[in-house]
């Protein structure tokens, strides 16, 4: 079962920024937070990742709570090429091995 | 760079018949996975390989399902024989042993839809 919980669907205005939310209240310390994406008919593709401080890299943002228990991620000027279902999942330093959800499908609206 | 290749990308078949995926990972990728996703749902892990050696497999319906990864580097996973609820596309993701980021790359996939 995944360790991570996602609203099944969110929609955002072209142009503006989306935060995903995902709560992840039994995340244990070596735990690292992962987020892929996966555009109609392709391959999941990887985001970002952190453990504890926030990152941020060219394509998000990746906010971590103190304690851990959820996060956000920010596109900050979501494009219609941003549709899309994203997860979010957790993964133990070097086993690299991901448990997918449902996660969240994400909208842009023109 | 080239990405994960897999082939082919949607295959027919009917059930109690036998199929084979397979994946050539990024060069020098150790690890290589195999995904299974049912329509409307996230990808299941079926199998990881480790160079050639398998490190779960635990998830592997193994009475008909069959994955192997000879050298290390290709790899190739058999249905034999299919049921209708194979129908699914079955992902091939690649990545370094001990990456910076633990980054997976995934594969298009391979559409098998079982009549």
């Amino acid at each position: 079962d995944a360790k991570t919980t996602q609203p099944p669907s969110m929609d955002c205005a072209e142009g503006r920024a989306a935060n995903l939310p995902c709560n992840h209240s039994t995340i244990s310390g070596n735990e690292y937070v992962y987020w892929y994406r996966q555009i109609h008919s392709q391959g999941p593709q990887y985001i970002i990742h952190g453990l504890k401080n926030n990152e941020t890299n060219e394509m998000a943002s990746l906010i971590i709570t103190e304690d851990r228990k959820s996060s956000t991620l920010i596109l900050p000027h979501a494009t219609l090429r941003d549709t899309a279902v994203y997860y979010c999942m957790l993964s133990g330093a070097g086993s690299y091995q991901l448990t997918f959800g449902k996660g969240t499908k994400l909208s842009v609206i023109p | 760079e080239a990405g994960v290749a897999q082939s082919p990308r949607y295959k027919i078949i009917e059930k109690r018949q036998s199929v084979a995926f397979w994946c050539n990972p990024i060069s020098g990728h150790a690890t290589l996975y195999w995904y299974q996703q049912i329509l409307g749902q996230g990808p299941k892990l079926l199998i990881q390989f480790q160079n050639n050696g398998v490190v779960d497999d635990s998830q592997l319906p193994k009475d008909r399902f069959s994955a192997e990864r000879l050298k290390g580097v290709d790899s190739t996973l058999k249905i034999q024989p299919a049921k209708l609820e194979d129908s699914a596309v079955y992902l091939c993701a690649s990545s370094l042993v001990s990456g910076r980021t633990g980054e997976l790359f995934f594969g298009e996939g391979s559409r098998l839809t079982v009549l």
